[in-house]
Order: structure tokens, then sequence, then C-alpha cells
């Protein structure tokens, strides 16, 4: 059974740093482009950050750039969303999701989401 | 940026109707289209990729259509557990991305 599980989230003041963690599990992690995509209270979906599956290709949306850096470990199953000079507009569940190996890159796994409250 | 539109905002619905929500892009997207179901404090769940075909275990009441610029998302008849909200999502310039606001279907 494919699992993604987020943890890291928390509270943290304005100018902050933060560091995701997104442990999968029940696929070969090493195979697939990984992604982060944040939902604020209330919101809709937004995507953040891509990672190709050796990390050779890493893509970031305009409003993170800059200051978030994704990465990931393929020995340990992990992604990793490594998150500087938070702002309040930052406040958001965030999900890692994995491309869908067919077609073209909907996400077909998604975590249960990590909460990140940016608040002084 | 693409920039996605979606109607209604709301569907209000009976259990056994057929829902019919609408997705339309700033700009052709070719096929690249997916969509979502979102119930409260879960994760997004995929129903539709390449804007027809349906994701592993997904029902068949649940189909797409569309290319281009506008794009279908069909309910053939409302199960008490379809009552959610749906996103589509384009990836045509992929990995960039980009969700439409959402068309949330409630019990009439």
């Amino acid at each position: 059974e494919v699992q993604l599980v987020e943890s890291g989230g928390g509270l943290v003041k304005p100018g902050g740093s933060l560091r995701l963690s997104c442990a999968a599990s029940g696929f070969t992690f090493s195979s697939y482009s990984m992604n982060w995509v944040r939902q604020a209270p209330g919101k809709g979906l937004e995507w953040v950050s891509s990672i190709s599956s050796s990390s050779s290709y890493i893509y970031y949306a305009d409003s993170v750039k800059g200051r978030f850096t994704i990465s990931r470990d393929n020995a340990k199953n992990s992604l990793y969303l490594q998150m500087n000079s938070l702002r309040a507009e930052d406040t958001a569940v965030y999900y890692c999701a994995r491309d869908l190996l067919v077609g073209a890159g909907a996400l077909d796994y998604w975590g249960q989401g990590t909460l990140v409250t940016v608040s002084s | 940026e693409i920039v996605l539109t979606q109607s209604p905002a709301t569907l209000s619905l009976s259990p056994g109707e057929r829902a019919t929500l609408s997705c339309r892009a700033s700009q052709s997207v070719s096929s690249y289209l997916a969509w979502y179901q979102q119930k409260p404090g879960q994760a997004p769940r995929l129903l539709i990729y390449d804007a027809s075909n349906r994701a592993t275990g997904i029902p068949a009441r649940f189909s797409g259509s569309g290319s281009g610029t506008d794009f279908t998302l069909t309910i053939s008849s409302l199960e008490p557990e379809d009552f959610a909200v749906y996103y589509c999502q384009q990836r045509s310039n992929w990995p960039f991305s980009t969700f439409g606001p959402g068309t949330k279907v409630d019990i009439k």
C-alpha cells in the first residue's frame, strides 16, 4: 500500500524557518518525481515545488522561489522541504504528492498533510 | 500563467442526480488536465487524469471529457459519498501546475 506521511509542521514566527519531511513507503520511491502542494485555510490548492526522481530537475512556484528548497533522499525514501524567510501567507497545510508515472503528471497519491502556521 | 476557472462555484443536487462540473483554461492545455475530489479534513484524491482517464479504483460513474480549453467532469448518479469539493488541475508545462478554485457539490 502506498503511503506518504508528512511531518515537521508547526507554529513559527515570520522570518523563521521550518523543515518538512515526507516519509514514503509501499512503492519504489526512487522511480517517481515528487511534489509539495499547499492549501491555505479554507482556500484552494497551490503547487509549490517538484523534484525529479534523481534530483536532477527541481522547480519552484514563483511565490516560494529563493526561500524554499526541495530535496530528497532515495536511500531513506524521504522527501523534504526546507522553508526559510517564512511569511504569514505561507500558512497552509502542506501535502507531499507523487507524480503519476503515466500521462501528463497528475498527482496520484497524497499524504495527509502537515499544518504550517506563520504568526507572531 | 495559465488560469483555470471552474463553474459553478457550488452545485446543489440530490443523491441519484447527474452532476456536470466545468473547468475552463485561459489558454490551451491540450489534454493535460486532471480532476481531484477533496472531502473536509482529507487530502485530495485523483479521479481523472489526461482529461478522460479514470485513476485506479475510481468508480465508472465518474467521467471526464474535453480538450484544449474546455473540460467537463460528470458524475452520472450521485452517491452520498460524492458530496465534496472538486478541483481541476493543469500541467501542460510540466511540472509547473495550476489548480482551479474548486466546485463544491452539496446536498440539496
